[in-house]
């Protein structure tokens, strides 16, 4: 059972590109988040997004930044002439529909590097 | 005043040491006190969950809350070098709602054999 997949997990931009990052739940979950972590901060929540709906996007910014689960394949974080702020590791977590703290798996992440 | 505040470290500690590791809050709504370990370039895992304050151990881990004091812990006995990670701690108001939780900035740890 593989676990939550996200790519690329290595991502340079230069400054005003975008940058799309994608996460394939685990198999079985409905429910995907993500999260943004800084160097030497923790994990601060983005959004949270069921199939074809965004339930909270209270920790995503509003400019630039968007996000997707379409019915049909993995989970879009798009983020739009990305900044050198923009430089972090973005991770996915998914959890099923009825999963509490202990079912709740991340990805390994996706570092966004921009130069 | 952040919400979690959590030890900053790094921490180094020989191989077969207890380690304890310490996070603070200040939103008294914290009910479920997780315990995640992040491998270097990777993501976090679960290591444990406690509900309201209490003990709980699972091998050569235990997990304890003091809500009144707004602290938790995490005790790591007889440690190996394979447990050398950043540890951190996460806190939630809700039962499933991961946009609830709110995680500490971590605490690096090192086991030296």
């Amino acid at each position: 059972n593989a676990g939550v997949m996200q790519n690329p997990r290595h991502l340079v931009r230069r400054r005003g590109q975008e940058a799309r990052l994608r996460c394939s739940p685990m198999k079985g979950h409905s429910h995907v988040y993500w999260y943004r972590q800084l160097p030497e901060e923790g994990l601060k929540f983005m959004v949270y997004l069921q199939k074809e709906n965004i339930i909270d996007e209270s920790g995503m910014p509003k400019e630039r930044f968007s996000a997707e689960f379409p019915k049909e394949g993995p989970s879009i974080l798009r983020i739009q002439q990305v900044v050198r702020g923009d430089s972090a590791a973005y991770f996915c977590a998914s959890s099923p529909s009825t999963g509490g703290p202990g079912e709740l798996f991340f990805g390994e992440g996706s570092r966004l590097t921009v130069l | 005043q952040k919400e979690v505040e959590q030890d900053p470290g790094p921490l180094s500690v020989p191989e077969g040491a207890i380690v304890s590791l310490n996070c603070t809050y200040s939103n008294s709504a914290f009910q479920y006190f997780m315990w995640y370990r992040q491998y270097s370039r990777k993501g976090p895992e679960l290591l444990m969950y406690t509900y309201s304050s209490g003990n709980k151990e699972d091998g050569r881990f235990t997990a304890q809350v003091d809500k009144s004091s707004k602290y938790i812990s995490l005790f790591i006995r007889d440690s190996q070098p394979s447990d050398s990670a950043t540890y951190l701690c996460a806190m939630s108001d809700h039962y499933n709602y991961g946009q609830n939780f709110v995680f500490g900035p971590g605490t690096r740890l090192s086991v030296l054999p």
